[in-house]
Protein backbone atom coordinates (compact mmCIF):
# COMPACT_ATOMS: atom_id res chain seq x y z
CA UNK A 1 0.00 0.00 0.00
CA UNK A 2 1.93 3.20 -1.43
CA UNK A 3 1.45 6.22 0.83
CA UNK A 4 0.61 8.68 -2.00
CA UNK A 5 -2.65 6.74 -4.00
CA UNK A 6 -3.02 6.96 -7.25
CA UNK A 7 -5.29 5.20 -9.65
CA UNK A 8 -3.97 1.53 -11.05
CA UNK A 9 -4.89 2.58 -14.98
CA UNK A 10 -6.32 5.46 -17.16
CA UNK A 11 -7.66 5.18 -20.65
CA UNK A 12 -8.62 7.27 -23.35
CA UNK A 13 -8.38 8.00 -27.60
CA UNK A 14 -5.81 9.64 -29.03
CA UNK A 15 -6.57 13.62 -29.26
CA UNK A 16 -8.13 13.19 -25.67
CA UNK A 17 -7.10 14.79 -22.34
CA UNK A 18 -6.74 12.60 -19.07
CA UNK A 19 -5.65 13.63 -15.93
CA UNK A 20 -3.81 11.04 -13.14
CA UNK A 21 -4.68 11.70 -9.68
CA UNK A 22 -2.29 11.64 -6.82
CA UNK A 23 -3.57 11.79 -3.09
CA UNK A 24 -1.59 11.86 0.12
CA UNK A 25 -1.89 13.58 3.64
CA UNK A 26 -0.84 16.03 6.14
CA UNK A 27 2.55 14.78 6.30
CA UNK A 28 3.45 14.59 2.73
CA UNK A 29 1.29 17.00 0.77
CA UNK A 30 -0.58 18.51 3.03
CA UNK A 31 2.42 19.82 4.73
CA UNK A 32 3.55 21.66 1.48
CA UNK A 33 5.99 19.61 0.12
CA UNK A 34 6.49 19.36 -3.92
CA UNK A 35 5.15 16.77 -5.99
CA UNK A 36 7.40 15.53 -8.58
CA UNK A 37 6.08 13.25 -11.12
CA UNK A 38 7.99 10.59 -13.83
CA UNK A 39 6.73 8.81 -17.06
CA UNK A 40 8.51 5.41 -17.15
CA UNK A 41 7.99 3.52 -20.95
CA UNK A 42 7.81 -0.03 -20.64
CA UNK A 43 11.59 -1.13 -20.26
CA UNK A 44 13.48 1.77 -19.55
CA UNK A 45 14.41 4.13 -16.48
CA UNK A 46 11.51 6.72 -14.81
CA UNK A 47 12.24 10.01 -16.50
CA UNK A 48 11.31 13.37 -14.50
CA UNK A 49 7.99 14.84 -16.11
CA UNK A 50 6.92 17.86 -13.90
CA UNK A 51 8.79 18.86 -10.70
CA UNK A 52 8.00 21.48 -8.32
CA UNK A 53 4.15 21.12 -8.67
CA UNK A 54 3.79 22.70 -12.53
CA UNK A 55 7.03 22.80 -13.82
CA UNK A 56 8.24 21.12 -16.74
CA UNK A 57 12.01 19.95 -17.75
CA UNK A 58 13.33 21.08 -21.00
CA UNK A 59 12.28 19.21 -23.42
CA UNK A 60 8.90 17.82 -22.45
CA UNK A 61 5.86 18.95 -24.70
CA UNK A 62 3.63 20.90 -23.02
CA UNK A 63 0.65 18.92 -23.69
CA UNK A 64 1.71 17.52 -19.75
CA UNK A 65 0.65 20.10 -16.79
CA UNK A 66 0.54 19.28 -13.36
CA UNK A 67 -1.50 20.96 -10.68
CA UNK A 68 -1.39 20.72 -6.71
CA UNK A 69 -3.89 21.82 -4.30
CA UNK A 70 -3.99 20.93 -0.50
CA UNK A 71 -3.20 16.80 -0.08
CA UNK A 72 -4.00 15.99 -3.65
CA UNK A 73 -2.25 16.45 -6.87
CA UNK A 74 -3.05 15.88 -10.42
CA UNK A 75 -1.15 15.28 -13.91
CA UNK A 76 -2.96 16.07 -16.79
CA UNK A 77 -1.95 15.28 -20.61
CA UNK A 78 -3.93 16.63 -23.80
CA UNK A 79 -3.70 15.81 -26.88
CA UNK A 80 -2.95 11.95 -26.39
CA UNK A 81 -0.40 10.15 -28.50
CA UNK A 82 0.72 6.23 -28.81
CA UNK A 83 3.96 7.29 -27.78
CA UNK A 84 2.38 8.38 -24.08
CA UNK A 85 1.78 4.79 -23.57
CA UNK A 86 3.96 4.52 -19.81
CA UNK A 87 3.35 4.21 -15.72
CA UNK A 88 3.43 7.43 -14.32
CA UNK A 89 4.50 7.71 -10.69
CA UNK A 90 4.00 10.76 -8.41
CA UNK A 91 6.20 11.15 -5.77
CA UNK A 92 6.87 13.80 -2.46
CA UNK A 93 8.66 14.07 0.63
CA UNK A 94 6.75 12.56 3.73
CA UNK A 95 7.68 14.52 7.26
CA UNK A 96 6.54 10.99 9.64
CA UNK A 97 8.94 8.60 7.21
CA UNK A 98 11.57 11.41 6.63
CA UNK A 99 12.02 10.28 2.53
CA UNK A 100 10.57 10.13 -0.03
CA UNK A 101 7.43 8.36 -0.94
CA UNK A 102 6.13 7.06 -4.01
CA UNK A 103 2.74 6.55 -5.70
CA UNK A 104 2.04 2.70 -6.62
CA UNK A 105 1.82 4.42 -10.23
CA UNK A 106 -0.47 4.81 -12.99
CA UNK A 107 -0.66 2.46 -16.64
CA UNK A 108 -2.29 4.72 -18.99
CA UNK A 109 -3.74 3.29 -22.56
CA UNK A 110 -4.08 5.22 -25.46
CA UNK A 111 -7.37 3.16 -27.31
CA UNK B 1 25.16 15.36 -20.65
CA UNK B 2 24.71 13.99 -17.25
CA UNK B 3 25.37 10.05 -17.09
CA UNK B 4 24.51 7.83 -14.28
CA UNK B 5 26.26 4.47 -14.75
CA UNK B 6 25.10 1.52 -11.86
CA UNK B 7 26.94 -1.13 -11.32
CA UNK B 8 27.59 -4.29 -8.65
CA UNK B 9 24.26 -6.17 -9.20
CA UNK B 10 24.13 -10.06 -9.36
CA UNK B 11 22.73 -12.82 -8.09
CA UNK B 12 23.48 -13.31 -4.39
CA UNK B 13 22.10 -15.54 -1.85
CA UNK B 14 19.81 -14.82 1.21
CA UNK B 15 21.95 -13.15 4.09
CA UNK B 16 24.74 -11.99 2.23
CA UNK B 17 26.19 -8.41 1.11
CA UNK B 18 26.81 -6.75 -2.10
CA UNK B 19 27.68 -3.39 -2.89
CA UNK B 20 26.04 -1.07 -5.91
CA UNK B 21 28.30 1.99 -6.99
CA UNK B 22 26.92 4.99 -9.49
CA UNK B 23 29.41 7.15 -11.91
CA UNK B 24 28.42 10.02 -12.06
CA UNK B 25 29.56 12.71 -15.23
CA UNK B 26 28.36 15.91 -16.70
CA UNK B 27 27.59 17.97 -13.76
CA UNK B 28 29.20 19.28 -10.22
CA UNK B 29 28.59 16.06 -8.66
CA UNK B 30 29.18 17.40 -4.51
CA UNK B 31 26.58 20.25 -5.55
CA UNK B 32 24.13 17.79 -5.76
CA UNK B 33 22.25 14.92 -3.52
CA UNK B 34 22.10 11.83 -4.86
CA UNK B 35 19.83 8.78 -4.43
CA UNK B 36 18.90 5.31 -4.70
CA UNK B 37 15.07 4.13 -6.26
CA UNK B 38 14.45 0.26 -6.80
CA UNK B 39 11.94 -1.23 -8.51
CA UNK B 40 10.93 -5.10 -7.96
CA UNK B 41 9.57 -6.81 -11.04
CA UNK B 42 6.76 -6.27 -12.25
CA UNK B 43 6.03 -3.71 -9.13
CA UNK B 44 6.06 0.16 -8.94
CA UNK B 45 8.73 2.66 -7.90
CA UNK B 46 10.29 2.14 -4.08
CA UNK B 47 12.86 4.90 -2.27
CA UNK B 48 15.65 3.23 -0.84
CA UNK B 49 18.31 5.80 0.52
CA UNK B 50 19.36 9.56 -0.20
CA UNK B 51 22.53 11.55 0.46
CA UNK B 52 22.86 15.04 0.52
CA UNK B 53 26.25 16.93 -1.13
CA UNK B 54 27.63 17.15 1.91
CA UNK B 55 27.24 13.42 3.30
CA UNK B 56 23.78 13.60 5.33
CA UNK B 57 21.95 10.47 4.33
CA UNK B 58 18.12 9.40 4.49
CA UNK B 59 16.98 5.65 4.55
CA UNK B 60 13.39 3.81 3.64
CA UNK B 61 12.34 1.71 7.00
CA UNK B 62 12.92 -1.06 4.76
CA UNK B 63 16.58 -1.06 4.37
CA UNK B 64 17.46 0.88 7.83
CA UNK B 65 20.32 -0.96 9.79
CA UNK B 66 21.01 -3.08 6.59
CA UNK B 67 22.25 -0.26 3.63
CA UNK B 68 24.59 2.20 4.09
CA UNK B 69 24.78 5.01 1.22
CA UNK B 70 28.21 6.80 0.82
CA UNK B 71 29.62 9.31 -1.80
CA UNK B 72 32.75 9.95 -3.04
CA UNK B 73 33.04 12.90 -4.24
CA UNK B 74 36.33 12.79 -5.50
CA UNK B 75 35.74 10.04 -7.43
CA UNK B 76 32.36 11.23 -8.34
CA UNK B 77 30.27 7.95 -7.12
CA UNK B 78 27.83 7.13 -5.00
CA UNK B 79 27.38 3.79 -2.92
CA UNK B 80 25.07 1.44 -1.84
CA UNK B 81 25.95 -0.72 0.50
CA UNK B 82 23.91 -3.89 1.34
CA UNK B 83 24.21 -6.26 3.77
CA UNK B 84 21.99 -8.85 5.49
CA UNK B 85 20.21 -9.28 1.92
CA UNK B 86 16.54 -10.80 1.48
CA UNK B 87 14.45 -11.81 -1.03
CA UNK B 88 12.43 -8.84 -0.97
CA UNK B 89 15.29 -6.84 -2.13
CA UNK B 90 15.41 -8.65 -5.40
CA UNK B 91 14.72 -5.39 -7.76
CA UNK B 92 16.46 -3.50 -10.29
CA UNK B 93 18.09 -0.65 -8.26
CA UNK B 94 18.31 2.65 -10.14
CA UNK B 95 21.03 5.75 -9.25
CA UNK B 96 19.65 8.84 -9.87
CA UNK B 97 20.79 12.71 -9.65
CA UNK B 98 18.49 15.20 -7.66
CA UNK B 99 17.84 18.70 -8.40
CA UNK B 100 19.11 20.15 -5.66
CA UNK B 101 21.31 19.56 -2.29
CA UNK B 102 19.14 18.37 -0.63
CA UNK B 103 16.83 15.45 -0.22
CA UNK B 104 13.80 16.36 0.86
CA UNK B 105 13.01 18.87 -1.62
CA UNK B 106 13.80 17.31 -4.57
CA UNK B 107 13.01 15.48 -7.20
CA UNK B 108 15.34 12.88 -9.18
CA UNK B 109 15.97 14.49 -12.65
CA UNK B 110 18.46 12.23 -13.77
CA UNK B 111 18.16 8.68 -13.61
CA UNK B 112 21.03 5.45 -14.90
CA UNK B 113 19.66 2.43 -16.72
CA UNK B 114 19.62 0.58 -13.32
CA UNK B 115 21.39 -2.63 -12.14
CA UNK B 116 19.48 -5.93 -11.35
CA UNK B 117 20.07 -7.08 -7.92
CA UNK B 118 18.47 -10.94 -7.10
CA UNK B 119 18.51 -12.30 -3.81
CA UNK B 120 17.76 -15.74 -3.97
CA UNK B 121 19.34 -19.42 -3.04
Amino acid sequence: QSVLTQPPSVSGAPGQRVTVSCTGSSSNLGSGYDVHWYQQLPGTAPELLIYANTNRPSGVPDRFSGSKSGTSASLAITGLQAEDEADYYCQSYDSSRSGWVFGGGTTLTVL
Amino acid sequence: EVQLLESGGGLVQPGGSLRLSCAASGFTFSSYAMTWVRQAPGKGLEWVSGISGSGTTYYADSVKGRFTISRDNSKNTLYLQMNRLRGEDTAVYYCAKCGYDNVWGSSADYWGQGTLVTVSS
